[in-house]
């Protein structure tokens, strides 16, 4: 398996402007976390899928970020409009928790600049 | 909801020394309980891990105790070599299915 797939690795943007981060789980895994990670507030989980259904959303910053998961292979994180302070690696996993142990497997990371 | 210390936030070794990483948790129905390494610019990946069924686990230069009763837990490395530099995350699961909460992180220093 390819592991977690994250595109883009890099984004710069204008503040303003419609950011739209992508990830593909690893296959057969049933959960998926969207983390943000900055050196001010480390790793933060933002939201998180339980078979493409949302869970908890309780760390997403405010109204302008939203997460979808329209099939088992496919999640976006969208920041519309994006700002300076969303700035940082934005991480996502998957786990299989019908296993031993709930290990969550990262994604390489997207490094978003908003400008 | 759970809650996830970590001490230190920073730690200096010299090569060959052992390094101790210490967190503790708050919700006692916590059961699982992973380490993460993650260098600079890389992802977290897993290291090591422990239910809570057991004591101690031990993987080569690297070992976890966990202590239910405090709800405490530890990762031990021990002769360390510059390529452990790095940040280290300790995570308790919420025992809601998958979420983990993570600590701040120790940046783990090597030096020759």
């Amino acid at each position: 398996d390819a592991g977690v797939i994250q595109s883009p690795r890099h984004e710069v943007t204008e503040m303003g402007q419609e950011v739209t981060l992508r990830c593909k789980p690893i296959s057969g895994h049933d959960y998926l976390f969207w983390y943000r990670q900055t050196m001010m507030r480390g790793l933060e989980l933002l939201i998180y899928f339980n078979n493409n259904v949302p869970i908890d959303d309780s760390g997403m910053p405010e109204d302008r970020f939203s997460a979808k998961m329209p099939n088992a292979s496919f999640s976006t994180l969208k920041i519309q409009p994006s700002e300076p302070r969303d700035s940082a690696v934005y991480f996502c996993a998957s786990s299989y928790t019908g296993g031993a142990t709930d290990t969550q497997y990262f994604g390489p990371g997207t490094r978003l600049t908003v400008l | 909801g759970e809650n996830v210390e970590q001490h230190p936030s920073t730690l200096s070794v010299q090569e060959g020394d052992s390094a101790v990483i210490k967190c503790t948790y708050s919700d006692s129905a916590s059961n699982y309980f992973p380490w993460y390494k993650q260098e600079l610019g890389k992802r977290p990946q897993l290291i090591i891990d422990i239910r809570s069924n057991v004591g101690e686990k031990k993987d080569q230069r690297i070992a976890v105790t966990l202590n239910k009763t405090a709800k405490h837990f530890s990762l031990h490395i021990t002769e360390t070599q510059p390529e452990d530099s790095a940040v280290y995350f300790c995570a308790a699961s919420d025992n809601q299915g998958g979420k983990l909460i993570f600590g701040q992180g120790t940046e783990l220093s090597v030096k020759p």
